[in-house]
């Protein structure tokens, strides 16, 4: 089934703490999978992906983890700041002839100083 | 470097008034196009997208209607306004196994 599970659905951390973000899915054509951030008003922002070939990418603070066998991943935000209180959405892709990017319902994030 | 454009910013419609929507994407050639729909404080639904000019594939109907004039232009209309349609609008471009990258969206209030 072409779906995208996120949770949770709003998450409040302290500045400076860790931020963890997953997803699930059911698809096992799906071959990549990209996180955005999006601020009020404003469109998606690419922020991380991996393709299914990878178990972990890093940039900066942030890493987002994939594990296949258990169809899951995550993002993890690092000595968390208040400018990264936004909206976070995982998506998905399949394989080769896909061109629909499926995202999940979102997670809203709020940083407190 | 790439960058892409929509407009309006923001449209205030009467219902059962027509819609149209644009976005321009420079600097990349031939690029993949996509349009999306986000309601308020909701997910992304993809709607159409398009890899050539002149070819639109539609991934859900919304009574909405999108058209490729130009390789770097994309739009999306309809003819008659529904109260559903309210919501955001984002233009997108990338490829099929490559990023995508939204542009900074369209405000649409129906009323």
């Amino acid at each position: 089934q072409q779906q995208v599970r996120q949770s949770p659905q709003s998450l409040t951390v302290w500045e400076g703490g860790t931020t963890v973000l997953t997803c699930s899915y059911e698809d096992s054509t799906f071959n990549y999978f990209p996180w955005y951030q999006q601020f009020p008003g404003e469109g998606p922002a690419l922020l991380i992906s991996i393709l299914s070939v990878s178990d972990k990418k890093e940039d900066g603070r942030f890493t987002t983890f994939f594990n296949k066998r258990e169809k899951k991943l995550s993002l993890h935000i690092i000595d968390s700041q208040p400018g990264d209180s936004a909206t976070y959405f995982c998506a998905a892709r399949g394989s080769s002839g896909s061109w629909q990017l499926i995202f999940g319902s979102g997670t809203q994030l709020t940083v407190m100083p | 470097a790439q960058t892409i454009h929509q407009w309006p910013v923001a449209e205030i419609k009467a219902v059962g008034s027509p819609l149209s929507l644009g976005c321009t994407i420079k600097g990349k050639s031939s690029p993949n196009l996509y349009w999306y729909w986000q309601a308020t404080g909701g997910t992304l639904q993809q709607l159409f997208y398009s890899i050539t000019v002149g070819q639109v594939e539609s991934v859900v109907q919304l009574n909405l209607s999108a058209s490729r004039p130009k390789d770097d232009q994309f739009i999306l209309s309809t003819e008659k306004l529904l109260l559903s349609h309210s919501g955001f609008y984002l233009c997108a471009w990338g490829g099929q196994n490559t990023e995508v990258f939204f542009g900074k969206g369209t405000r649409l209030t129906v009323v």
